[in-house]
């Protein structure tokens, strides 16, 4: 089991760039996750899909923010266009959410630094 | 929504002795209470978790335990090692709220060798 697998490890981006974080679930899962993690928020769900499907979106900040899942092995999150306050580190999680109570397993996470 | 709330925000122990990290939420209708470690650089990782149907749960030095109607669940650790220190976050899972997990704020835990 290779776990959660995202990439970039770290991104830096100049303000007004578009940003593009990658996401490969465990094979098997379901559901799919992103959040976003500072240390004046905490963890923040952005996103979440299940079976491919966007579930419940109303955790992107803003319209720059765009997820898509085209693909039960393959997710992305885009940013458009970046800016300062956008600088976190962006996890990808996924589920095998049958009967909801089993655990995320997340990746290592995207840090992003937006200048 | 589900409202999850984790003290403290950090905690120093000695070498061998024990920790406690507790946390509380506010939906009775959360049935599912995970535990995670996060490393500096990685991603969290499932340490333990507890269902509500359980009041106890036990995994070496971990343990974790439930009261649904205080509605709180703390984590124990025992023995404590320095490869303990680390961030740990609690969770709450629902079906009633968005079918979602919440998540408390953290506490970074230091072992003093």
């Amino acid at each position: 089991d290779a776990g959660v697998i995202q990439s970039p490890r770290h991104e830096v981006t100049e303000m007004g760039q578009e940003v593009t974080l990658r996401c490969k679930p465990i094979s098997g899962h379901n559901s799919l996750f992103w959040y976003r993690q500072t240390m004046m928020r905490g963890l923040e769900l952005l996103i979440y899909f299940n079976n491919n499907v966007p579930i419940d979106d109303s955790g992107m900040p803003e319209d720059r923010f765009s997820a898509k899942m085209p693909n039960a092995s393959f997710s992305t999150l885009k940013i458009q266009p970046s800016e300062p306050r956008d600088s976190a580190v962006y996890f990808c999680a996924s589920s095998f959410s049958g009967q909801g109570d089993s655990p995320l397993h997340f990746g290592n996470g995207t840090r992003l630094t937006v200048t | 929504g589900e409202n999850v709330e984790q003290h403290p925000s950090t905690l120093s122990v000695q070498e061998g002795d024990s920790a406690v990290i507790k946390c509380t939420y506010s939906d009775s209708a959360s049935n599912y209470f995970p535990w995670y470690k996060q490393e500096l650089g990685k991603g969290p990782q499932l340490i333990i978790d507890i269902r509500s149907n359980v009041g106890e749960k036990k995994d070496q030095r971990i343990a974790v335990t439930l009261n649904k109607t205080a509605k709180h669940f703390s984590l124990h650790i025992t023995e404590t090692q320095p490869e303990d220190s680390a961030v740990y976050f609690c969770a709450a899972f629902s079906w009633n709220t968005g079918n979602q997990f919440y998540f408390g704020t953290g506490t970074s835990l230091t072992v003093i060798p």
